[in-house]
């Protein structure tokens, strides 16, 4: 089985100051295809998932381009450029190439 | 715009059997992929299963293989999950998504397993 490791687990962010959340999976995540699926979601508090990206880079509609992500085989980076009071939630990265897996997800908080 | 509307969630004895149901509108639900994942209390995300746009192939976690089946209706629009030998562990709000990759998310359902 895939592990995905998410670090750090917990991350107090200063408003407009920059925050990066590793993912990393314990097997490569290109697939046959050639896509690498590994994808980002946000939950604020309270709320359902959402998904921020998919195959690694792409954002999803109406995603604030302050978010963006990176990676490739099995390191992957989630970039917030300027946090925002409504960035506060937990990050999860899933793969979606072997099978489903999540991380353990990433707190963010305003310092 | 895209909706998901999970049911069927509720209080179950240990042993006991669920049917969640994930209704779906706002876009062509036969053309899609669907999942299931869920998340116990103050606890991450957890992925249960998925099931093709035809319903001809389906995918499960090793945690709710043979006890858990997914399922679709594609003139009704409508996903379920049929819980079986239901276990302390499986209490969580049960998501339904939107295609392998989860592209949209409903609400939950929650469901409590306890004596």
């Amino acid at each position: 089985d895939v592990v995905m490791t998410q670090s750090p687990l917990s991350l107090p962010v200063t408003l407009g100051q920059p925050a990066s959340i590793s993912c990393k999976s314990s097997q490569s995540l290109v697939y046959s295809d050639g896509n690498t699926y590994l994808n980002w979601f946000q939950q604020r508090p309270g709320q359902s998932p959402r998904r921020l990206i998919y195959k690694v880079s792409n954002r999803d509609s109406g995603v604030p381009d302050r978010f963006s992500g990176s990676g490739s085989g099995t390191d992957f980076t989630l970039k917030i450029s300027r946090v925002e009071a409504e960035d506060v939630g937990v990050y999860y990265c899933m793969q979606g190439t072997h099978l489903y897996t999540f991380g353990q997800g990433t707190k963010l908080e305003i310092k | 715009e895209v909706q998901l509307l999970e049911s069927g969630g509720g209080l179950v004895q240990p042993g006991g059997s669920l049917r969640l149901s994930c209704a779906g509108s706002g876009f062509t639900f036969s053309n899609y992929a669907m999942s299931w994942v869920r998340q116990a209390p103050g606890k991450g995300l957890e992925w249960v299963s998925a099931i093709s746009f035809r319903g001809d192939s389906t995918y499960y976690a090793d945690s709710v293989k043979g006890r858990f089946t997914i399922s679709r209706d594609n003139s009704r629009s409508t996903l379920s999950l049929q819980m079986n030998s239901l276990r302390a562990e499986d209490t969580a709000v049960y998501y339904c998504a939107v295609n392998w990759n989860c592209d949209y998310w409903g609400q939950g359902t929650l469901v409590t397993v306890s004596s």
